[in-house]
Protein backbone atom coordinates (compact mmCIF):
# COMPACT_ATOMS: atom_id res chain seq x y z
CA UNK A 1 0.00 0.00 0.00
CA UNK A 2 1.24 3.62 -0.96
CA UNK A 3 1.98 6.35 1.65
CA UNK A 4 2.88 9.57 1.56
CA UNK A 5 3.80 11.47 4.27
CA UNK A 6 4.76 14.81 4.48
CA UNK A 7 7.23 16.42 7.10
CA UNK A 8 8.58 20.14 7.55
CA UNK A 9 8.74 23.28 9.70
CA UNK A 10 5.35 23.87 10.46
CA UNK A 11 5.91 28.00 11.42
CA UNK A 12 8.22 30.12 8.45
CA UNK A 13 8.90 33.40 8.79
CA UNK A 14 7.21 36.07 6.31
CA UNK A 15 9.12 36.67 3.04
CA UNK A 16 11.37 33.23 3.75
CA UNK A 17 11.63 30.43 2.31
CA UNK A 18 8.96 27.22 3.14
CA UNK A 19 10.90 23.87 2.57
CA UNK A 20 8.41 21.06 2.66
CA UNK A 21 9.36 16.98 2.04
CA UNK A 22 7.43 14.33 1.26
CA UNK A 23 8.67 10.51 1.43
CA UNK A 24 6.61 8.04 -0.39
CA UNK A 25 7.01 4.37 0.83
CA UNK A 26 5.63 1.28 -0.49
CA UNK A 27 5.98 1.93 -4.20
CA UNK A 28 8.75 4.10 -6.16
CA UNK A 29 8.69 7.52 -7.67
CA UNK A 30 10.71 6.69 -10.53
CA UNK A 31 7.55 5.02 -12.26
CA UNK A 32 6.50 6.29 -15.44
CA UNK A 33 2.99 6.09 -15.29
CA UNK A 34 2.82 8.61 -12.36
CA UNK A 35 2.99 12.40 -11.30
CA UNK A 36 4.07 13.65 -8.33
CA UNK A 37 2.85 17.25 -6.38
CA UNK A 38 1.88 19.10 -4.02
CA UNK A 39 -1.73 21.14 -3.58
CA UNK A 40 -2.77 23.30 -0.54
CA UNK A 41 -5.61 24.46 1.16
CA UNK A 42 -5.64 27.80 3.26
CA UNK A 43 -7.89 27.39 6.39
CA UNK A 44 -11.69 27.11 6.15
CA UNK A 45 -11.35 27.14 2.14
CA UNK A 46 -10.71 25.04 -0.82
CA UNK A 47 -8.04 23.00 -2.49
CA UNK A 48 -5.25 24.63 -5.07
CA UNK A 49 -2.94 22.54 -7.11
CA UNK A 50 0.31 24.09 -6.76
CA UNK A 51 2.45 21.94 -8.91
CA UNK A 52 3.28 18.51 -10.14
CA UNK A 53 6.60 16.48 -11.48
CA UNK A 54 7.31 13.66 -13.97
CA UNK A 55 10.01 11.74 -12.66
CA UNK A 56 12.04 12.59 -15.79
CA UNK A 57 12.47 15.92 -14.08
CA UNK A 58 9.19 17.87 -16.24
CA UNK A 59 7.88 20.11 -13.63
CA UNK A 60 4.23 21.83 -13.82
CA UNK A 61 3.63 24.94 -11.46
CA UNK A 62 0.15 26.94 -11.17
CA UNK A 63 0.81 29.52 -13.06
CA UNK A 64 -0.51 31.90 -9.99
CA UNK A 65 2.84 30.61 -7.45
CA UNK A 66 4.64 29.68 -10.61
CA UNK A 67 7.71 32.30 -9.95
CA UNK A 68 7.98 31.37 -5.99
CA UNK A 69 7.53 27.52 -6.33
CA UNK A 70 10.42 24.51 -6.97
CA UNK A 71 9.24 21.44 -7.26
CA UNK A 72 12.41 18.60 -6.96
CA UNK A 73 12.59 15.05 -6.48
CA UNK A 74 15.15 13.05 -5.20
CA UNK A 75 14.85 9.75 -6.78
CA UNK A 76 17.48 7.70 -4.45
CA UNK A 77 15.75 8.80 -0.92
CA UNK A 78 11.89 8.47 -2.93
CA UNK A 79 11.27 11.90 -1.84
CA UNK A 80 9.18 14.98 -3.18
CA UNK A 81 10.17 18.50 -2.21
CA UNK A 82 8.48 21.61 -2.55
CA UNK A 83 9.83 24.91 -2.12
CA UNK A 84 8.07 28.24 -1.72
CA UNK A 85 9.78 31.66 -1.71
CA UNK A 86 9.15 34.80 -0.43
CA UNK A 87 6.14 32.99 2.10
CA UNK A 88 3.33 36.13 2.72
CA UNK A 89 -0.17 34.94 5.11
CA UNK A 90 -1.26 33.94 2.12
CA UNK A 91 0.70 30.88 2.29
CA UNK A 92 -0.84 29.80 5.41
CA UNK A 93 -2.48 26.09 4.53
CA UNK A 94 -2.19 22.84 5.10
CA UNK A 95 0.12 21.34 2.41
CA UNK A 96 -0.58 18.03 0.80
CA UNK A 97 1.61 15.82 -1.20
CA UNK A 98 -0.32 12.90 -3.61
CA UNK A 99 0.31 11.05 -6.69
CA UNK A 100 -1.44 11.82 -9.92
CA UNK A 101 -1.96 8.95 -12.45
CA UNK A 102 -0.35 10.46 -15.79
CA UNK A 103 -2.46 9.58 -18.79
CA UNK A 104 -1.56 9.51 -22.53
CA UNK A 105 -2.34 13.23 -22.87
CA UNK A 106 -3.14 14.47 -19.65
CA UNK A 107 -3.03 13.88 -15.86
CA UNK A 108 -6.36 11.49 -14.71
CA UNK A 109 -6.80 11.26 -10.60
CA UNK A 110 -5.09 11.69 -7.92
CA UNK A 111 -5.42 8.50 -6.14
CA UNK A 112 -2.95 9.06 -2.98
CA UNK A 113 -2.63 11.75 -0.74
CA UNK A 114 -0.79 12.37 2.76
CA UNK A 115 -1.90 13.48 5.41
CA UNK A 116 -1.39 16.77 5.27
CA UNK A 117 1.34 19.78 6.73
CA UNK A 118 0.10 22.64 8.64
CA UNK A 119 1.98 25.31 7.48
CA UNK A 120 1.91 28.60 9.31
CA UNK A 121 3.66 32.40 8.17
CA UNK A 122 4.28 34.56 11.00
CA UNK A 123 5.26 38.08 10.67
CA UNK B 1 -13.04 32.02 -7.40
CA UNK B 2 -11.88 28.67 -8.89
CA UNK B 3 -12.69 27.87 -12.74
CA UNK B 4 -14.53 24.90 -11.98
CA UNK B 5 -17.93 25.69 -10.21
CA UNK B 6 -19.56 23.64 -7.61
CA UNK B 7 -22.77 24.70 -5.36
CA UNK B 8 -21.18 25.53 -1.93
CA UNK B 9 -23.82 23.60 0.00
CA UNK B 10 -26.01 20.89 -0.39
CA UNK B 11 -28.48 18.78 2.53
CA UNK B 12 -30.45 15.70 2.53
CA UNK B 13 -31.98 13.73 4.92
CA UNK B 14 -31.17 10.20 5.66
CA UNK B 15 -31.89 7.76 2.77
CA UNK B 16 -32.50 10.33 0.62
CA UNK B 17 -30.78 10.97 -2.82
CA UNK B 18 -28.53 14.07 -3.42
CA UNK B 19 -26.65 15.32 -6.56
CA UNK B 20 -23.48 17.65 -6.55
CA UNK B 21 -22.79 19.18 -9.57
CA UNK B 22 -19.54 20.24 -11.22
CA UNK B 23 -19.10 22.86 -14.33
CA UNK B 24 -16.19 24.01 -16.22
CA UNK B 25 -14.56 24.58 -19.76
CA UNK B 26 -13.72 23.28 -22.81
CA UNK B 27 -9.83 22.67 -21.74
CA UNK B 28 -10.90 21.03 -17.93
CA UNK B 29 -14.20 19.34 -16.92
CA UNK B 30 -15.41 19.24 -21.04
CA UNK B 31 -12.19 17.65 -22.56
CA UNK B 32 -10.62 15.31 -19.96
CA UNK B 33 -11.65 12.85 -16.60
CA UNK B 34 -13.46 14.09 -13.53
CA UNK B 35 -12.68 12.79 -10.20
CA UNK B 36 -14.04 13.81 -7.05
CA UNK B 37 -13.02 13.66 -3.43
CA UNK B 38 -14.77 13.23 -0.54
CA UNK B 39 -13.33 15.65 2.80
CA UNK B 40 -13.86 14.50 5.97
CA UNK B 41 -13.32 16.80 8.84
CA UNK B 42 -10.02 17.05 9.83
CA UNK B 43 -8.86 14.30 7.47
CA UNK B 44 -7.13 14.57 3.74
CA UNK B 45 -9.14 14.33 0.72
CA UNK B 46 -9.50 10.83 -0.53
CA UNK B 47 -10.42 9.62 -3.71
CA UNK B 48 -14.43 8.64 -4.20
CA UNK B 49 -14.75 8.82 -8.18
CA UNK B 50 -12.19 8.98 -10.65
CA UNK B 51 -12.36 8.81 -14.35
CA UNK B 52 -16.15 9.77 -14.34
CA UNK B 53 -17.60 7.07 -13.16
CA UNK B 54 -15.27 4.55 -11.18
CA UNK B 55 -15.23 3.92 -7.84
CA UNK B 56 -11.68 2.42 -6.34
CA UNK B 57 -11.68 -0.47 -4.14
CA UNK B 58 -13.78 0.15 -0.86
CA UNK B 59 -15.99 2.84 -1.81
CA UNK B 60 -19.83 1.79 -1.67
CA UNK B 61 -21.97 1.51 -4.58
CA UNK B 62 -24.08 4.50 -2.88
CA UNK B 63 -21.38 6.86 -4.73
CA UNK B 64 -21.57 7.75 -8.31
CA UNK B 65 -20.18 9.68 -10.96
CA UNK B 66 -21.37 10.96 -14.75
CA UNK B 67 -20.48 13.10 -17.12
CA UNK B 68 -23.09 13.35 -19.85
CA UNK B 69 -22.05 16.23 -21.27
CA UNK B 70 -19.81 19.61 -20.65
CA UNK B 71 -20.49 18.88 -16.62
CA UNK B 72 -20.17 16.51 -14.26
CA UNK B 73 -22.08 15.13 -11.10
CA UNK B 74 -22.01 12.97 -7.78
CA UNK B 75 -25.15 11.40 -6.61
CA UNK B 76 -25.05 10.15 -2.98
CA UNK B 77 -27.95 7.47 -2.52
CA UNK B 78 -29.11 6.14 0.60
CA UNK B 79 -27.71 9.11 2.57
CA UNK B 80 -26.00 8.03 5.47
CA UNK B 81 -24.93 10.07 8.44
CA UNK B 82 -20.87 9.67 7.77
CA UNK B 83 -21.20 11.44 4.68
CA UNK B 84 -21.26 14.69 6.03
CA UNK B 85 -18.24 15.77 4.29
CA UNK B 86 -16.76 18.30 1.99
CA UNK B 87 -16.64 17.24 -1.22
CA UNK B 88 -14.46 18.69 -4.37
CA UNK B 89 -14.75 17.70 -8.42
CA UNK B 90 -11.25 18.27 -10.21
CA UNK B 91 -9.97 17.58 -13.83
CA UNK B 92 -6.93 18.17 -15.73
CA UNK B 93 -6.81 21.66 -17.21
CA UNK B 94 -4.79 21.73 -20.98
CA UNK B 95 -3.96 25.44 -20.89
CA UNK B 96 -2.28 25.05 -17.25
CA UNK B 97 -1.10 21.52 -17.54
CA UNK B 98 -2.25 20.50 -14.07
CA UNK B 99 -5.44 19.55 -11.96
CA UNK B 100 -8.38 22.45 -11.37
CA UNK B 101 -10.85 22.34 -8.42
CA UNK B 102 -14.10 22.94 -7.96
CA UNK B 103 -14.27 25.25 -4.76
CA UNK B 104 -15.80 22.26 -2.58
CA UNK B 105 -19.34 21.51 -1.78
CA UNK B 106 -20.23 21.11 1.82
CA UNK B 107 -22.87 18.25 2.28
CA UNK B 108 -25.03 17.99 5.58
CA UNK B 109 -27.50 15.10 6.17
CA UNK B 110 -30.23 17.12 8.34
Amino acid sequence: QLQLQESGPGLVKSSETLSLTCTVSGGSISSSRDYWGWIRQPPGKGLEWIGSMYYSGTTYYNPSLKSRVTISVDTAKNQISLKVTSVTAADTALYYCARGIRGRYSGYELDYWGQGIQVTVSS
Amino acid sequence: QSVVTQPPSASGTPGQRVTISCSGSSSNIESNYVSWYQQLPGTAPKLLIYRNNQRPSGVPDRFSGSKPGTSASLAISGLRSEDEANYYCAAWDDSLSGWVFGGGTKLTVL
